[in-house]
């Protein structure tokens, strides 16, 4: 199983600021299979990144996910307000598919 | 835009059999792998099992002795079965696409609102 592990777990930025989030896996990775995701309170989680790096539809141009090997990292630039939530990295190569922890981006 | 919908009992007793159907709309159950996930506070985000249109399931090896996933394509639907719950099962269920047509190896594009689940007796 790939554990991914992803840090910060906190975030604290102003609406502005850049944001970078980063997720480790405990193996090597293709990263064809490294996915990212957005979650808001009381919401199914939302696609951004696929691919380590390619936008899903109609995600905003200032979500860019990079990475490889063991290493990813989503970057957000000039943070919305909208954007403050929760951040997971997901693996979805062989079975089992699994999720980082997750790190929060709030408001500070 | 393919939709997804849980539903199911939102309570269900310990040893007993959760069960949740996902009715998928605006968009054939054809040709993708559905997944199951769910979310609890102590575990976070866990990706249950998948099905593929043909019936063809794989599971997590962590829960695989209790789920059993199917699949009805003339309802576009498909099922989760957790035997034997406890109150570790208490979760929001998800139930989501992959994306990429054919593949058993592709990112969630698409997700139903959740369906929370506790068990308890």
């Amino acid at each position: 199983e790939i554990v991914l592990t992803q840090s910060p777990g906190t975030l604290s930025l102003s609406p502005g600021d850049s944001a970078t989030l980063s997720c480790r896996a405990g193996q090597l990775v293709g990263s064809s299979y490294i996915g990212w995701y957005q979650q808001k309170p009381g919401q199914a989680p939302r696609l951004l990144i696929h691919g380590a790096s390619s936008r899903a539809a109609g995600i905003a141009d200032r979500f860019r996910g990079s990475g490889s090997g063991t290493d990813f990292t989503l970057n957000i630039t000039g943070l919305e307000p909208e954007d403050f939530a929760v951040y997971y990295c997901q693996y979805y190569g062989e079975s089992p598919k699994t999720f980082g922890q997750g790190t929060k981006v709030e408001i500070k | 835009q393919v939709q997804l919908q849980e539903s199911g009992p939102g309570l269900v007793k310990p040893s007993e059999t959760l069960s949740l159907t996902c009715i998928v709309s605006g968009g054939s159950i054809s040709t993708y792998y559905w997944s199951w996930i769910r979310q609890s506070p102590g575990k976070g985000l866990e990706w249950i099992g998948h099905i593929y249109s043909s019936g063809r399931a794989n599971y997590n090896p962590s829960l695989k002795s209790r789920v059993t996933i199917s699949i009805d394509t003339s309802k576009n639907q498909f099922s989760l079965k957790l035997s034997s719950v406890n109150a570790a099962d208490t979760a929001v269920y998800y139930c989501a696409r992959e994306g990429s047509s054919w593949s058993s190896t592709s990112w969630l594009d698409s997700w139903g609102q959740g369906s929370l689940v506790t068990v308890s007796s």
